[in-house]
């Protein structure tokens, strides 16, 4: 099976633009997860969609936003960025559909560059 | 809140035994274990379930202690591929977000 794809791998934008992340889970996943990850903070969790239902939430501000299609694949939104979102931002995919969070299959990631 | 990892960095020879531990202040319901490389993806290790539970494979286990809300990652005989930086994740109720650590950087040298 192919892995959890993600584009753009790099991307630099300047403040106050927005940008859109794209996610392609593993066939047959149904939960995608989306996650900051920056030196000092770590991994950060964002929002986990399933089933095209924003399923969890973390606290980042309404800025940050997602969304999950039909075919599962999902795409993230940052609104007005800041310096500070600049970051690696993973996207992982897992079956979906137990009563605790499956395995996450990561993928290679997007490093957003906010100048 | 974020589970607190212990050490935050280690460097061990190969062969050698290292512990690394997560703390929440929380109930857990389960406890997951991540190994990332330098400039790679996270790649799961393990996920323990809330019972008290150890688990293995190779010479990598863990336990994962309901009571205390902890859990802990067992390396024994370090090889030159264990080095990363080890994130545990933790998760306090069903199907619910999963918090990770900040994680611990273990170097294994020759």
């Amino acid at each position: 099976k192919a892995g959890v794809t993600q584009t753009p791998r790099y991307l630099i934008k300047t403040r106050g633009q927005q940008v859109t992340l794209s996610c392609s889970p593993i066939s047959g996943h149904r939960s995608v997860s989306w996650y900051q990850q920056t030196p000092g903070q770590g991994l950060q969790f964002l929002f986990e969609y399933f089933s095209e239902t924003q399923r969890n939430k973390g606290n980042f501000p309404g800025r940050f936003s997602g969304r999950q299609f039909s075919n599962s694949r999902s795409e993230m939104n940052v609104s007005t960025l800041e310096l500070g979102d600049s970051a690696l931002y993973l996207c992982a995919s897992s079956p979906g559909g137990r009563e605790y969070t499956d395995t996450q299959y990561f993928g290679p990631g997007t490093r957003l560059t906010v100048l | 809140q974020q589970p607190v990892q212990s050490p935050q960095a280690v460097i061990l020879r190969e062969g050698e035994d290292a512990v690394i531990n997560c703390s929440s202040s929380k109930a857990l319901y389960s406890v997951h274990w991540y190994r990332q490389k330098h400039g790679e993806a996270p790649v799961f290790l393990m996920i323990l379930l809330k019972g008290g539970e150890q688990k293995g494979h190779d010479k990598i286990s863990a336990s994962f202690n309901e009571k205390k809300q902890q859990s802990s990652l067992y390396l024994t005989a370090s090889q030159l591929s264990y080095s990363g930086t080890y994130f545990c994740g933790t998760e306090t109720g069903t199907a619910s977000k999963l918090t990770f650590g900040t994680g611990t950087r273990l170097q294994v040298t020759l």
